[in-house]
């Protein structure tokens, strides 16, 4: 079964800390997204990459970067993370032309 | 602007009583629609993948159908299990990458 895996179901860190939420995918997917979803906002694209070292901006990307130094590996990054940065994290990976995606387990992360 | 809209934002049902749950969507071109069910707590599971007006594809006591400018989620016999929210996203002709995704329907089916 094709499986997308964040590494961490539950996270809680201190305002300003440096955060990285982690995502790897083994069904060899040329794309790879980062959401956050909240209650009334619904799903709101970070940041997706399209090939490995490859990166486009969502809708939502202050706050945030990302690294993909391998395909199968997807990384997103809170620089300083604030209060309003907690959310739930979820990751996805696609193959070409829409095809649809498939999500991780999501990560609940808490920034006190 | 490409957007997605379901309705209604949350719906309760009786077991066993049959309803629909509505998606419609303005692209300038679709290359797809997706239903997705996603439990309290974690990721999104896909349902289904529709592609042209007039396909349909079932599971279980779920089928979803499409026409040019929405799909229907149709559940037959609700089961308390089917409680979670529905979401439905749609693939534009003129994106490789994005999905755009509609704020979802919370379903609560009572026993």
């Amino acid at each position: 079964d094709v499986k997308v895996t964040q590494s961490s179901r539950y996270l809680v860190k201190r305002t300003g800390e440096k955060v990285f939420l982690e995502c790897v995918q083994d069904m060899d997917h040329e794309n790879m997204f980062w959401y956050r979803q909240d209650p009334g906002l619904g799903l709101r694209l970070i940041y997706f990459s399209y090939d490995v070292k490859m990166k486009e901006k969502g809708d939502i990307p202050e706050g945030y970067s990302v690294s993909r130094e391998k395909k199968e590996r997807f990384s997103l990054i809170l620089e300083s993370a604030s209060t309003n940065q907690t959310s739930m994290y979820l990751c996805a990976s696609s193959p070409p032309l829409g095809y649809g995606y498939t999500f991780g387990s999501g990560t609940r992360l808490t920034v006190v | 602007e490409d957007q997605v809209t379901q309705s209604p934002e949350a719906l309760r049902l009786q077991e066993g009583e049959s309803s629909s749950l509505n998606c419609s969507y303005t692209v300038s071109g679709l290359r797809g629609l997706f239903w997705y069910r996603q439990d309290p707590g974690k990721g999104p599971e896909f349902l289904f993948t529709l592609y042209s007006a007039g396909e349909e594809k079932e599971k279980e006591r779920l089928k979803a159908t499409l026409t040019k400018k929405e799909s229907f989620l149709h559940i037959t016999a609700p089961k308390p299990e089917d409680s979670a929210t529905y979401l439905c996203a749609v693939s534009p002709m003129d994106s490789s990458y994005k999905l755009i995704f509609g704020s979802g329907t919370r379903l609560l089916v009572r026993p």
